[in-house]
């Protein structure tokens, strides 16, 4: 089966700039998760949906971010104005709706604000 | 609160060496999973071993062993026998169900080096 597709895999943008980053889970998945890492730090969980609802948003930093998940499939984080902080690791990962899954990740956007 | 302490930042080893990765864990529900991930280079986390709150037998497969102790809190992760191909970054992870909802709690990871 194929697996979680995350895109771009880099972009690099100046402060103030728009940036929307993509996830396609596994097909069949319904719980989808946003993280990202800071170098060295843990990864530090943003957004849980379950199909195409927001489960638990209580990681995402501030309004700056907005996620979306259309028809449940893929989905979208969008950082509105990007800040210098909003640089690191934005992993997508997608499990099957159970609990005690295992997450199956996606090779990560590594965005770089300037 | 729920917590993942991986304490080692990151190891070097020679090929062949054994080698354990720290993981210690906090939460008080009574029911949880722990997770090891493995990043190599490409970036992607892939799964290595899933353990229930019930289950403390110790699993090993290959050239890897995990030891989950209640006790103390901790699920360390043993290579026997590295290889160069075991370099990556580790995760450990803690996952539990709260408020309706499935979280899973990453630690900092380690970074393995093992070296020909």
């Amino acid at each position: 089966e194929a697996g979680v597709t995350q895109f771009p895999s880099h972009s690099v943008i100046e402060k103030g700039q728009t940036v929307t980053l993509r996830c396609d889970p596994i097909s069949g998945h319904d719980n989808l998760y946003w993280y990202r890492r800071v170098m060295g730090k843990e990864i530090k969980f943003l957004l849980h949906f379950v199909k195409e609802s927001k489960q638990d948003e209580s990681g995402m930093p501030n309004n700056r971010f907005l996620a979306e998940r259309t028809g449940g499939t893929y989905s979208t984080l969008k950082v509105q104005p990007a800040e210098l902080e909003d640089s690191g690791v934005y992993f997508c990962a997608s499990s099957r709706p159970r609990y005690g899954e295992k997450l199956f990740f996606g090779s990560g956007t590594q965005l770089s604000v300037l | 609160a729920q917590k993942v302490t991986q304490a080692q930042t990151e190891i070097s080893v020679v090929e062949k060496e054994d080698v354990t990765l720290d993981c210690v864990y906090e939460t008080r529900d009574t029911t949880y999973y722990l997770f090891w991930y493995k990043q190599p280079p490409s970036g992607e986390l892939v799964f290595l071993i899933r353990r229930n709150s019930f289950d403390e037998q110790n699993e090993i497969s290959g050239r890897y062993s995990w030891n989950f102790q209640k006790s103390t809190s901790s699920f360390n992760f043993t290579i026997t026998a590295s290889q160069v191909v075991d370099s990556a970054v580790y995760f450990c992870a803690l996952s539990v169900f709260n408020s309706g909802t499935y979280k899973y709690i990453f630690g900092t990871g380690t970074r393995l080096k093992v070296l020909a």
